[in-house]
């Protein structure tokens, strides 16, 4: 499975685009990205998966660059309560990395 | 997607003591895993529990400290065995879903286990 690096933490403002990088750089072809955030004192939520192309839910957009090295999880309209630790997975999702802690300030 | 429960959501246990965590799924599912989060860390998968077979255990986790029980496709038991300090943690259970082609997991609140 491929390695993941992300940043250890992150601020964002409330109201603004939190922008959540993740390389990748060994991803294979037929590998999928995953997001998960696990929000303190909680399980992890699913929030969005792709393979190729860019991916949009109701939570989250996540954009993966044409060679799929990296991407990222783009969450539109930051509010406090997506404050968590979020864990960009390639491959396999059974195995979370270390992920990136999100903080967002008032 | 699928609603999780966890018993008990926490216990404080005496080393040496065993305790079983039940997880309970709101709908049928033939995919379960058992994670394991110690203090600070991210999540390691503990094993595969699929209803009809033997669970399949990660690297490191065996099946007699964690022995894994899945009698139906709504619930499991995970037991943490002869305990030491060391197994203090957070454990939880997972689903992945045929509707999402297995792409999506959901979680439950797990179980913070305190050992003394």
């Amino acid at each position: 499975d491929a390695k993941t690096t992300q940043p250890p933490s992150m601020d964002c403002a409330e109201g603004r685009a939190a922008n959540l990088p993740c390389n990748h750089s060994t991803i294979s072809g037929n590998e999928y990205v995953y997001w998960y955030r696990q929000i303190h004192s909680q399980g992890p939520q699913y929030i969005i998966h792709g393979l190729k192309n860019n991916e949009t839910n109701e939570m989250a957009s996540l954009i993966i660059t044409e060679d799929r090295k990296s991407s990222t999880l783009i969450l539109p309209h930051a509010t406090l309560r997506d404050t968590a630790v979020y864990y960009c997975i390639v491959g396999n999702q059974f195995y979370f990395g270390t992920g990136t802690s999100l903080t967002v300030i008032p | 997607s699928a609603v999780i429960s966890q018993k008990p959501s926490r216990d404080i246990c005496q080393r040496g003591t065993s305790l079983t965590i039940q997880c309970q799924v709101d709908s049928q599912v033939t995919m379960m895993f058992w994670y394991r989060q110690q203090p600070g860390q991210s999540l390691t998968l503990i094993a595969t529990a699929n209803q009809g077979s033997e669970a399949t255990y990660e690297s490191g986790f065996v099946i007699d400290k964690f022995p894994i029980s899945r009698p139906n496709l709504t619930f499991s038991t995970l037991t943490v065995s002869n305990m030491s300090p060391e197994d203090s943690s957070i454990y939880l259970c997972s689903v992945a879903l045929r509707g999402t082609g297995w792409r999506e997991q959901y979680f439950g609140p797990g179980t913070r286990l305190t050992v003394t």
